[in-house]
């Protein structure tokens, strides 16, 4: 089974900071991965798919990149409706799914 | 617009059953794979079961198999999940999902709880 490691596990930042978040999956995945954003108590939002494809209506300040293991989610400018929790979500063990265990990102 | 309702979800005791639905609408339902993805009380994601659109192929984590059966009407735009010898971990939000590789749509989620 292919494992999803997402670091940090929680990060504080502030409005207009750059924030990345770090993905690592146990084996080669080639572009198989997306990223979700999660609110408390609502569903997740897909962002980005295959690594570094923006999803429609996304903002732009969001971009993904990496292949194989290393992928990376960037919030450029930091606003104040992006605090929530991220995941990483592979799809390169199709039909399984494995999702990272999320990165909240908190006021500072 | 898409929409995905889930229902059915609650409290059950162990070893219970329960059978989730998923209302989908704002799509042609036929033509996407769908998914149960759920969360465990402030706990990550974890798929649960997915589906091929005519309901020929199905696919579960091994924590579910044997237990959990999904399922799909494409006449009436509905996804099921028939949960059976429910235990306590299997307590979480219940989301429907809609698309192949990386789910797009989600619904808002019903929460099932297994208690005695």
């Amino acid at each position: 089974d292919i494992q999803m490691t997402q670091s940090p596990s929680s990060v504080s930042a502030s409005v207009g900071d750059r924030v990345t978040i770090t993905c690592r999956a146990s084996q080669g995945i080639s572009s198989w991965l997306a990223w979700y954003q999660q609110k408390p108590g609502k569903a997740p939002k897909l962002l980005i798919y295959a690594a570094s494809s923006l999803q429609s209506g996304v903002p732009s300040r969001f971009s993904g990149s990496g292949s194989g293991t290393d992928f990376t989610l960037t919030i450029s400018s930091l606003q104040p409706e992006d605090f929530a929790t991220y995941y990483c979500q592979q799809a390169n063990s199709f039909p399984a799914l494995t999702f990272g265990g999320g990165t909240k990102v908190e006021i500072k | 617009e898409v929409q995905l309702v889930e229902s059915g979800g609650g409290l059950v005791q162990p070893g219970g059953s329960l059978r989730l639905s998923c209302a989908a609408s704002g799509f042609t339902f036929s033509s996407y794979w769908m998914s149960w993805v759920r969360q465990a009380p402030g706990k990550g994601l974890e798929w649960v079961a997915n589906i091929k659109q005519d309901g020929s192929e199905k696919y579960y984590v091994d924590s579910v198999k044997g237990r959990f059966t999904i399922s799909r009407d494409n006449a009436k735009n509905s996804l099921y999940l028939q949960m059976n010898s429910l235990r306590a971990e299997d307590t979480a939000v219940y989301y429907c999902a809609r698309g192949r590789l990386f789910p797009m749509d989600w619904g808002q989620g019903t929460l099932v709880t297994v208690s005695s």
